[in-house]
């Protein structure tokens, strides 16, 4: 099975910064990979599909890409708001594993 | 507005079974793949199972294999999930999500939590 392996874990940043999470599948997936957000207690929330491609409704501070094995989820500029658990999804085909998440929060 | 709704969660003991179900409302609920996704106290998502369109194909996690069995009612646009022998690792809120395999999961529902404890 493919394994998918995000970094970093967790990842304190500051207001206005710029942000970066890396998604790494074991095997090529080619662009079948999804962003999802979770706040606290809340159910999570397609942000990308299609590596790259922005969910309606959401920010234009989130971008994807890749492709193959290697991803990226990008928060241009960090708001307060996104301060959240992100994970990565291969969906290509089954199993849909998911990434172990990345806590963003504010330092 | 695409809704999915969960039901059935509770406390069972450890072997015991539960049924899950998941209504949907707001789209051509026979046209898309469906899934469960599971979420353990102060873990990350763990994919379940996933179930195709017309319900001829399922696929499953292997840490439920030969336990979990989804299905889906096209005629009562619902889907299910059976859950056997279940474990204390199995204590987890379980989310029904629209998507599967080769479609991404664009919308969840509010999840219905499993406890499994004597």
């Amino acid at each position: 099975d493919i394994q998918m392996t995000q970094s970093p874990s967790s990842l304190p940043a500051s207001v206005g910064d710029r942000v970066t999470i890396t998604c790494r599948a074991s095997q090529g997936i080619s662009n079948y990979l999804a962003w999802y957000q979770q706040k606290p207690g809340k159910v999570p929330k397609l942000l990308i599909y299609a590596a790259s491609n922005l969910q309606s409704g959401v920010p234009s501070r989130f971008s994807g890409s890749g492709s193959g094995t290697d991803f990226t989820l990008t928060i241009s500029s960090l708001q307060p708001e996104d301060v959240a658990t992100y994970y990565c999804q291969k969906y290509n085909s089954a199993p849909l594993t998911f990434g172990g998440g990345t806590k963003v929060e504010i330092k | 507005e695409v809704q999915l709704l969960e039901s059935g969660g509770g406390l069972v003991q450890p072997g015991g079974s539960l049924r899950l179900s998941c209504a949907a409302s707001g789209f051509t609920f026979s046209s898309y793949a469906m899934s469960w996704v599971r979420q353990a106290p102060g873990k990350g998502l763990e994919w379940v199972s996933s179930i195709s369109g017309r319900g001829g194909s399922t696929y499953d996690a292997d840490s439920v294999k030969g336990r979990f069995t989804m299905s889906r009612d096209n005629s009562k646009n619902t889907l299910y999930l059976q859950m056997n022998s279940l474990r204390a690792e199995d204590t987890a809120v379980y989310f029904c999500a629209k998507g599967g395999p080769w479609v991404e999961s664009d919308y969840w529902g509010q999840g219905t939590l499993v406890t499994v404890s004597s």
